[in-house]
């Protein structure tokens, strides 16, 4: 256990919908990475939060978009929700920026119907 | 797009057997880590290998690099039915804040 969390653990939505993924970080990590992880595939990184500020993006269209909160907790939001939205994500906490090890959650498995 | 490729893309092997996977990225980097997954969940943190660095070991995994190839392999030695996974490299490529992930090599040990 990393004693990262997520919630939920599970969600179906249709598409055009939006969703709010949500993501504890592990204690005294200031840093959270969220990840998408289609079937098959490895994890493909969304983005990356610092002390509350968005601090690096990936390949991934305005409406993927992301909170962090003061207790460093983190939520992923995406809106119009398409078909190939569906996948496993993934949200990461590292102890501090630039930390290269990070450590994982469980995921919130998407299905976009 | 995904910066490593491993290969195999699955391997089968007897538990007792070792395991050896691959892993080729493009880009200069400044580490390369090994995470392993099991069915769909969280990502498990391995080991890390930095670039000035050819061979590390931790427990029964012993990982190599070679940069002048840009591949990296994770062994794992007497392989136990519990190390049946999915196993991916992930490198920091050209920064120092996100990951970049293989597609994976899907491992089963049968007893």
């Amino acid at each position: 256990e990393t004693g990262v969390t997520q919630s939920p653990t599970h969600l179906i939505k249709t598409r055009g919908q939006q969703v709010t993924l949500r993501c504890s970080s592990q204690s005294g990590h200031n840093t959270v990475s969220w990840y998408q992880q289609a079937l098959g595939q490895g994890p493909q990184f969304i983005f990356q939060y610092y002390r509350e500020e968005e601090n690096g993006r990936g390949n991934f269209p305005p409406r993927f978009s992301g909170l962090q909160f003061p207790n460093y907790s983190s939520e992923l939001n995406v809106n119009a929700l398409e078909l190939d939205d569906s996948a496993l994500y993934l949200c990461a906490s590292s102890l501090r920026q630039g930390q290269e090890t990070q450590y994982f959650g469980p995921g919130t498995r998407l299905l976009v119907l | 797009s995904q910066q490593g490729e491993e290969d195999p893309q699955a391997l089968s092997i007897q538990e007792g057997e070792n395991a050896t996977m691959n892993c080729s990225y493009k880009t200069s980097i400044n580490n390369l880590q090994w995470y392993r997954q099991n069915s769909g969940r969280g990502l498990v943190h391995l080991i890390l290998i930095r670039s000035n660095e050819r061979e590390k070991h931790s427990g029964r995994l012993r990982v190599t690099l070679d940069t002048s190839k840009k591949s990296s392999s994770l062994l794992i030695t007497a392989s136990r039915a519990a190390d049946t996974a999915s196993y991916f490299c992930a490198t920091d490529a050209d920064s120092s804040y996100k990951l970049i992930f293989g597609s994976g090599t899907r491992l089963l040990v049968r007893p």
